[in-house]
């Protein structure tokens, strides 16, 4: 299959380790943040989301934290598996209207046994 | 299988040729939207559909590209004449717009039909 996000940034970490996958969104009047995971030859999976009016947002073993003032947004994997490896993009909207993502540049996460 | 399908996967064309795809909405998905990713790069938004209609075209989206919704269900894309520039990732997804000032939908994503123009 094709490979996604070739020349992208990699995180590397190993099996069990907590990986932190850092994003800087460029609209400050974006009020809707997602992250997304995309695996080679597939199309981009839903992992979470957070409004503009919450700071943080936990999932199964990932949470999502969001700083408006430095428009900063992380995700963080607990206890990281070999399955979590791909390419993670953030994505930012404007609520209330048609909701076009505008999505980062991604990082890839490589994560070793 | 209840996500967004889209059809074909994968689609080699020679460059003057006319290509369509197909996407499949969840069911009940009142919105659906097409991006185009190329390799390293995420995905760019190039319209959107409520219903049948389409409400927003990106200045991605040249003349030679068309997308339609005729029923309000499924959706193609199709691209006339295509240049090698067009080859991407065509990527479509689905949400449910509850329609409320401020409210949110979330998108879910099709696994993309590949497009290679020789």
């Amino acid at each position: 299959g094709e490979s996604v996000g070739l020349h992208l940034p990699t995180l590397s970490v190993q099996e069990g380790d907590n990986s932190i996958i850092n994003c800087a969104y460029s609209n400050s009047a974006s009020d809707y943040f997602i992250w997304y995971k995309q695996e080679s030859g597939k199309g981009p999976q839903f992992i979470i989301d957070i409004r503009s009016n919450m700071d943080k947002r936990q999932g199964q073993r990932v949470t999502v934290l969001l700083n408006k003032t430095v428009k900063h947004l992380s995700l963080q994997i607990a206890a990281t598996q070999p399955g979590d490896s791909a390419v993670y993009f953030c994505a930012e909207t404007l609520s209330g209207g048609y909701n076009k993502l505008i999505f980062g540049a991604g990082t890839r996460l490589a994560v070793h046994p | 299988d209840t996500g967004v399908s889209q059809d074909p996967r994968h689609k080699i064309t020679k460059r003057g040729q006319n290509v369509t795809f197909r996407c499949d909405p969840i069911s009940e998905h009142n919105r659906l939207y097409w991006y185009r990713q190329t390799l390293g790069q995420g995905p760019e938004f190039l319209t959107y559909f409520q219903n049948e209609a389409q409400l927003e075209k990106s200045r991605l989206l040249s003349d030679r590209f068309s997308a339609e919704r005729p029923k309000g269900s499924f959706s193609t894309l199709e691209i006339q004449r295509t240049e090698q520039g067009d080859s991407a990732m065509y990527l479509c997804a689905s949400s449910f717009y509850l329609g409320q000032g401020g409210s949110t939908d979330t998108q879910y994503f099709g696994p993309g039909t590949r497009l290679t123009v020789l």
